[in-house]
């Protein structure tokens, strides 16, 4: 069983349209993240929850809003897709935030024409 | 925030061989320092992490040593082999409760 599952694994769409990405664990973790990982490599954090509220909101685009239904998920939904949005999107998650080693999910790889 | 540096971006070295990477970090309140392998198309993934109280960890070929004092750790990968391929990240845990994650090294073992 794959510890933290993202879908889809790829995603092409067009500029301006809306889509989602889902991230389910079932490690039992309590804390869940969104990273941005940009053509250079470099990880950015974008959102952390932690028992389904928002911990971390970095400077990011209003377009960009996660969801969190329960602690063993989280979306993210963006809208009016740009660009600049292609990038590989992460999902990891781990049992608090300090001093704990995060569980990436595969990734997902947005790809905006 | 956290200001996070790698050093090298890019290490290549012969099969065999040692390779060190070295991460320096601003924030004082750090106190969790990993390393993650990132192989091209997959996940970041943990390969060794190590607490502010203690200086150095081992696990077969790799090892990390701390210096908090100088805010500075390490990543130590000896007898090296092709699968070490792949890029490196340091993410020091701050007081802002999050990984930041350095630039990457590309390291490239010759066989």
């Amino acid at each position: 069983d794959t510890a933290v599952s993202q879908t889809p694994k790829y995603l092409v769409t067009q500029m301006g349209n809306d889509k989602s990405i889902k991230c389910e664990q079932n490690l039992g973790h309590d804390t869940m993240y969104w990273y941005k990982q940009d053509s250079k490599k470099f990880l950015k954090i974008m959102f952390s929850y932690n028992n389904k509220e928002l911990i971390i909101n970095e400077t990011v685009p209003n377009r960009f809003s996660p969801k969190s239904p329960d602690k063993a998920h989280l979306n993210l939904h963006i809208n009016s897709l740009e660009l600049g949005d292609s990038a590989v999107y992460f999902c990891a998650s781990s049992q608090g935030s300090f001093e704990a080693g995060y569980t990436f999910g595969s990734g997902t790889r947005l790809t905006v024409v | 925030g956290e200001n996070v540096e790698q050093h090298p971006s890019t290490l290549s070295v012969q099969e065999g061989d040692s390779a060190v990477i070295k991460c320096t970090y601003s924030d004082s309140a750090s106190n969790y320092f990993p390393w993650y392998k990132q192989e091209l198309g997959k996940r970041p993934q943990l390969i060794i992490d190590i607490r502010s109280n203690v200086g150095e960890k081992k696990d077969q070929r790799i090892a990390v040593t701390l210096n908090k004092t100088a805010k500075h750790f390490s990543l130590h990968i000896t007898e090296t082999q092709p699968e070490d391929s792949a890029v490196y990240f340091c993410a020091p845990l701050g007081g802002a409760q999050k990984l930041v994650f350095g630039q990457g090294t590309r390291l490239t073992i010759n066989p």
